[in-house]
């Protein structure tokens, strides 16, 4: 089946700190999309992405879905403790009938010192 | 808007007995319901995607007939695990379209323990 490969899958940083984490596939995805998972919880999104080079920012997040729709990026600029948790990529396509379905990468787990 | 609760949130049974998850759509109606699973420290696998008043379609490996979804409603789908073992303890997390528009809101997870 199709994966994602996500990395790092981990990473210790200082607040404040700028902090980078990315995703790649062998196969072409038409949305690509990053979630955030708290412990306990479902995932959250973050940013999608539906065009190829299409960079996007929320806030502090910044994305950008590669040319060839086979990668991304997420950047977190200026860390604060509160961005703890999983992050995980997700590609999106079409399934069949009216449906679209999701592939997960593994997940970048953060963790923030204050 | 677009919130998707699921019930219950956590739950213990015993091995060889069912449970039941269910997950809802509050403020959309939901054409399409996902489920995933999710092992400790691993990522969110589909399991099957249920489209309501239709069967589910199940991925490769995922067994139908011990994971039966039930999407009855435009709010509701439900998730019944039959004869459940230990190694179905797992995090069970649905997530749900509105009409039109692709975007999976995902609901908070049930923790589920087989003892």
């Amino acid at each position: 089946g199709q994966q994602l490969n996500q990395s790092p899958q981990s990473m210790f940083i200082q607040e404040g700190e700028d902090v980078s984490m990315n995703c790649t596939s062998s196969s072409i995805f038409n949305t690509w999309l990053w979630y955030k998972q708290d412990p306990g919880e479902g995932p959250v999104l973050l940013i999608a992405l539906y065009k190829a080079g299409e960079l996007t920012s929320n806030g502090r997040l910044t994305a950008q879905f590669g040319i060839t729709r086979k990668d991304s990026f997420l950047n977190i600029s200026a860390s604060i403790p509160s961005d703890v948790g999983i992050y995980f990529c997700a590609g999106q396509q079409y399934s069949g009938g009216s449906n679209y379905k999701l592939t997960f990468g593994k997940g970048t787990l953060l963790t923030v010192n204050p | 808007g677009a919130v998707v609760s699921q019930h219950p949130s956590w739950v213990i049974c015993k091995s060889g007995t069912s449970v039941k998850i269910e997950c809802r759509s509050l403020d959309f109606q939901a054409t399409t319901m996902f489920w995933y699973r999710q092992f400790p420290k691993q990522s969110l696998m589909l399991m099957a995607t249920s489209n309501e008043g239709s069967k589910a379609t199940y991925e490769q490996g995922v067994e139908k007939d011990k994971f039966l979804i039930n999407h009855a409603s435009l709010t509701l789908s439900t998730l019944t695990v039959t004869s459940a073992h230990p190694e179905d303890s797992s995090f069970y997390i649905c997530s749900a379209t509105d009409r039109g528009i692709y975007e999976q809101y995902f609901g908070p997870g049930t923790r589920l323990t087989v003892t």
